[in-house]
């Protein structure tokens, strides 16, 4: 069975700072790999999408990688503002969504 | 991107009552759909996947008599949790992908907090 585990568990890091965001999972045969943004209480917010092929995908200050043979992900955050944190997660796809257990960011003012 | 709506947002119940929770998706028709549920700190589960016109399929340990789910449309879905009790207290979301499996990107619900009391 898949299993997808995210480190650091929590981060907390001042505004302006880059950061990265990790992703390991243990069987290869994905389809692609998606990370999420989750706000408290809310649903989950697409970030960025890499398909098996591919890997990295960027947008704004966000860039995601994926190296499928070792099985791992990290998420770029470059200039981290207050308004980023939330609580990322990131899913692989094989026959079903298998997500992480999240990295809980706090971006400090 | 793709919009997948839920609702309620939020729910209080009685112990032994039921509640309908729906999913739809806006501007793209979903063959198949999917429903999580999250605990507090805790990562999704998921609970079944939803087939239109066809039965749905449920992970292991999960009770499709208490958690029923009807796709009858191709932008409809619902989870019912049946004779609530406060252990079914819990966030639930609801996805779809685009392309009707997961090879597509999956855009989610807004989630629905179920609370049983």
């Amino acid at each position: 069975k898949q299993e997808v585990t995210q480190i650091p568990a929590a981060l907390s890091v001042p505004e302006g700072e880059n950061l990265v965001l990790n992703c390991s999972f243990t069987d290869s045969a994905i389809y692609n790999l998606q990370w999420f943004r989750q706000d408290p209480g809310k649903g989950l917010t697409s970030l960025l999408l890499i398909q098996s092929s591919q890997r990295e995908q960027t947008s704004g200050r966000l860039n995601a990688s994926l190296d499928k043979s070792s099985g791992r992900s990290t998420l770029y955050i470059a200039a981290s503002q207050p308004g980023d944190s939330a609580t990322y997660l990131c899913a692989v796809s094989g026959n079903q969504f298998y997500f992480g257990t999240g990295t809980s960011l706090t971006v400090i003012p | 991107g793709a919009v997948v709506s839920q609702h309620p947002s939020w729910v209080i119940c009685k112990s032994g009552t039921s509640v309908k929770i729906e999913c739809r998706s806006l501007d793209f028709q979903a063959t198949t759909m999917f429903w999580y549920r999250q605990f507090p700190k805790q990562s999704l589960m998921l609970m079944a996947t939803s087939n239109e016109g066809s039965k749905a399929t449920y992970e292991q340990g999960v009770e499709k008599d208490k958690f029923l789910i009807n796709h009858a449309s191709l932008t409809l879905s619902t989870l019912t949790v049946t004779s609530a009790h406060p252990e079914d207290s819990s966030f639930y979301i609801c996805s779809a992908p685009t392309a009707g499996d997961t090879n597509t990107e999956a855009f989610f619900g807004q989630g629905t907090r179920l609370t049983v009391v």
